[in-house]
């Protein structure tokens, strides 16, 4: 089934660790988006990506980086966890112009 | 770039009732408006979108109505369910600079049985 997958689904990670979520979709699409969300609470954009090597900074991004070598697989690091850091991260993605689809999010924990 | 408000923050309405959510957006090159339903621990899903050469978009009982010379958009849900209380979120996508949706802040939706 054509979706969009995130994995791992929970992560609990010591202070300092280096971290990536991974994120990968079978849809086809160009475009791919990390957001940082509080339970249901607002969608704070970290990264978007219109294509193959082609990334972009959203309001979060001075903390973490990504990479899109493949259309579908588009993963976020986190170079040294912080207490600061734990939320939960939704990877989304779309045509152009067109609704997203999102990923059942990373809850991530850091200790 | 793009700003989007959202109101209100919490709505309690009783089964059947209706209830209206509205988002005023501040970049007027902005030309598509979805709105995403979210259930506790789920993932946000598109429910209904508006592109901007549309004033009104409907679908069962959910509706869409933009005016782009206020540039304010809302959702209308009539004969509300108890499975609509969610907390729904409005977006903007403008259609220069960084085209990516900014959200809404979100509203609370409970529907009372």
């Amino acid at each position: 089934e054509a979706d969009i997958y995130q994995t791992p689904r929970y992560l609990v990670i010591g202070t300092g660790k280096k971290i990536t979520l991974e994120c990968s979709q079978t849809m086809g699409h160009d475009k791919m988006y990390w957001y940082q969300q509080d339970p249901g609470m607002e969608l704070h954009l970290i990264h978007y990506s219109y294509g193959v090597n082609s990334t972009e900074k959203g309001d979060l991004s001075s903390e973490s980086t990504v990479s899109r070598i493949r259309t579908e697989h588009f993963p976020l690091t986190l170079e040294s966890a912080r207490p600061s850091h734990t939320s939960q991260y939704l990877c989304a993605s779309s045509e152009w112009q067109d609704g997203y689809t999102f990923g059942s999010g990373t809850r991530l924990t850091v200790v | 770039g793009e700003n989007v408000e959202q109101h209100p923050s919490t709505l309690s309405v009783q089964e059947g009732d209706s209830a209206v959510i509205k988002c005023t957006y501040s970049d007027s090159a902005s030309n598509y408006f979805p709105w995403y339903k979210q259930e506790l621990g789920k993932r946000p899903q598109l429910i209904i979108d508006i592109r901007s050469n549309v004033g009104e978009k409907k679908d069962q009982r959910i509706a869409v109505t933009l005016n782009k010379t206020a540039k304010h958009f809302s959702l209308h849900i009539t004969e509300t369910q108890p499975e609509d209380s969610a907390v729904y979120f409005c977006a903007a996508n403008p259609n220069t600079g960084r085209r990516a949706l900014t959200f809404g802040s979100g509203t609370r939706l409970q529907v009372q049985p």
